[in-house]
């Protein structure tokens, strides 16, 4: 089946720690996006890549980088991880970016910091 | 500002009984609306997505309902089931910077 995959599901790393998470997808989507969930809050969207073009959002901070190695994965890193960033992290893709498309979420990866 | 508010924000109801959960929106110029259900611990999943030109749309036992000129929408759930647990979240599309707009969500709780 077609799907947004995720690794790992959960993942514990150390303060300051770099860390790095993983998606993939084989709907072979042009749009692969990153967002931020906190406990009881509205997923947060970080940045998006249209095919290989990176586009950051204004208010997310610079620890926060993404790589895009092929249209099939996607990686969120982490650069030095503080207790503020323990969240639920969801991996999405759309086949394009218009308004139309649909966004397909993948399972998520739980960040504890320690 | 672009805005999404749902309610109630957590709902109990028992097994076999219906619910309608709401949303409000402000966001503008608006796109699409969307539900979307989220198992704890787990990524999203649409449930239905509604243009302007749309009032009603089911997916099998979930109803969602779109008044664009109260800048409304409803999510009726029938015949509940222990599955339909779950927060369920409003979701808004903006067409100008074509970005979705989340709400807070309901959190659903179905009990046996």
């Amino acid at each position: 089946d077609a799907m947004v995959i995720q690794n790992p599901r959960y993942q514990v790393t150390q303060f300051g720690k770099p860390v790095t998470l993983s998606c993939s997808q084989t709907l072979n989507h042009n749009v692969m996006y990153w967002y931020q969930q906190k406990s009881s809050q509205a997923p947060k969207l970080l940045f998006h890549y249209y095919d290989k073009d990176f586009n950051n959002e204004a208010d997310t901070p610079d620890n926060f980088q993404s790589r895009r190695p092929n249209t099939s994965f996607c990686f969120l890193d982490i650069r030095s991880p503080g207790l503020g960033d323990a969240a639920m992290y969801l991996c999405a893709t759309s086949r394009d970016r218009g308004s139309i498309y649909e966004q397909y979420f993948g399972p998520g990866t739980r960040l504890t910091v320690t | 500002k672009n805005q999404v508010e749902q309610s109630p924000q957590s709902l109990i109801i028992l097994e076999g009984k219906n619910c309608t959960l709401q949303c409000n929106y402000t966001v503008s110029p608006f796109s699409n609306l969307r539900w979307y259900k989220q198992d704890t611990g787990r990524g999203p999943v649409s449930l239905t997505i509604m243009t302007f030109s749309e009032n009603t749309k089911s997916n099998g036992r979930y109803t969602a309902t779109l008044d664009a000129d109260t800048k409304q929408s409803s999510l009726h759930i029938t015949a509940s089931q222990l599955s339909d647990s779950a927060s369920y979240i409003c979701v808004v599309m903006n067409t100008g910077f074509q970005k979705l707009v989340f709400g807070t969500g309901t959190r659903l709780l179905v009990s046996p």
